[in-house]
C-alpha cells in the first residue's frame, strides 16, 4: 500500500547550521508533495510544497528537492534559527484528496 | 477569518462513552477529513468528505463514523470509546485536491 517513509525522526543542529529531512514515497502515481511545520500545541502549517512536474522549489531559507525516478523528496533548511525548532511532516498525494503522512522529524536548533 | 475550528481541546471519557468532535471550516471549501496523530506514527487519514453528501474512509475508519451535511461542519462521532483511540485529533480543509490542507488546534482525547 501507499507508504511515506521519513527520516530522521530527531535532529539537532546549531543556530546558523543546515537542515536537511529525507522522505521517501512508495506510490509513484503521487504528484504532490507538502511539508507541515509543526509547532508545540497546534495543528500543522504548510510550509512549502512541490508538484512532480517540478525538480526544486525555494522560498527564502527555505527548499524542498523532487527525484522522482528514486521516489524521494528532501526539505533543506539553511542558516537555521531557534523559531525553526518544531516537529515537521513530510506527505505525499495522488489526484485524490489522499494524503499520506511521513512520521514525523523532531527539530531542535540549539543557540 | 476563523479558518478551521475545532471543539473541544480537550476530551476525558471513560471507556463505552460516546462523544462527537466538532469541526467547522469558514474559507467555503469543499475537502474536509479528520487524522489522528499518535506518538511516533504521523498523521494517519480517518475519514475524509469532498463535498456535502459524500464520505469515505481513510486508512484508519473503525470505531470512528462523519457525515457532511453542510460544506461548514464536518463532525466525527465515536460511538464506543476505546483506550486505542486516545490520541490527537486533528481535522482540515482543502479547496480541492491537491492543495494546501488547513489544520485546526487538534483536540486531545484521553479514553480511561
Amino acid at each position: 500500500g501507499e507508504n511515506v517513509e521519513q527520516h530522521p525522526s530527531t535532529l539537532s543542529v546549531q543556530e546558523g547550521d543546515s537542515a536537511v529531512i529525507k522522505c521517501t514515497y512508495s506510490d509513484s502515481a503521487s504528484n504532490y508533495f507538502p511539508w507541515y511545520k509543526q509547532e508545540l500545541g497546534k495543528g500543522p502549517q504548510l510550509i512549502i510544497d512541490i508538484r512532480s512536474n517540478v525538480g526544486e522549489k525555494k522560498d527564502q531559507r527555505i527548499a524542498v528537492t523532487l527525484n522522482k525516478t528514486a521516489k524521494h523528496f528532501s526539505l533543506h533548511i539553511t542558516e537555521t534559527q531557534p523559531e525553526d525548532s518544531a516537529v515537521y511532516f513530510c506527505a505525499a498525494s495522488m489526484r485524490t484528496y489522499k494524503y499520506i503522512f511521513g512520521t514525523g522529524t523532531r527539530l531542535k536548533v540549539l543557540a | 477569518n476563523a479558518g478551521v475550528t475545532q471543539t473541544p481541546k480537550f476530551q476525558v471519557l471513560k471507556t463505552g462513552q460516546s462523544m462527537t468532535l466538532q469541526c467547522a471550516q469558514d474559507m467555503n471549501h469543499e475537502y474536509m477529513s479528520w487524522y489522528r496523530q499518535d506518538p511516533g506514527m504521523g498523521l494517519r487519514l480517518i475519514h475524509y468528505s469532498v463535498g456535502a453528501g459524500i464520505t469515505d474512509q481513510g486508512e484508519v475508519p473503525n470505531g470512528y463514523n462523519v457525515s457532511r451535511s453542510t460544506t461548514e461542519d464536518f463532525p466525527l462521532r465515536l460511538l464506543s470509546a476505546a483506550p486505542s483511540q486516545t490520541s490527537v485529533y486533528f481535522c482540515a480543509s482543502s479547496y480541492s485536491s491537491g492543495a494546501e490542507a488547513f489544520f485546526g488546534q487538534g483536540t486531545r482525547l484521553t479514553v480511561v
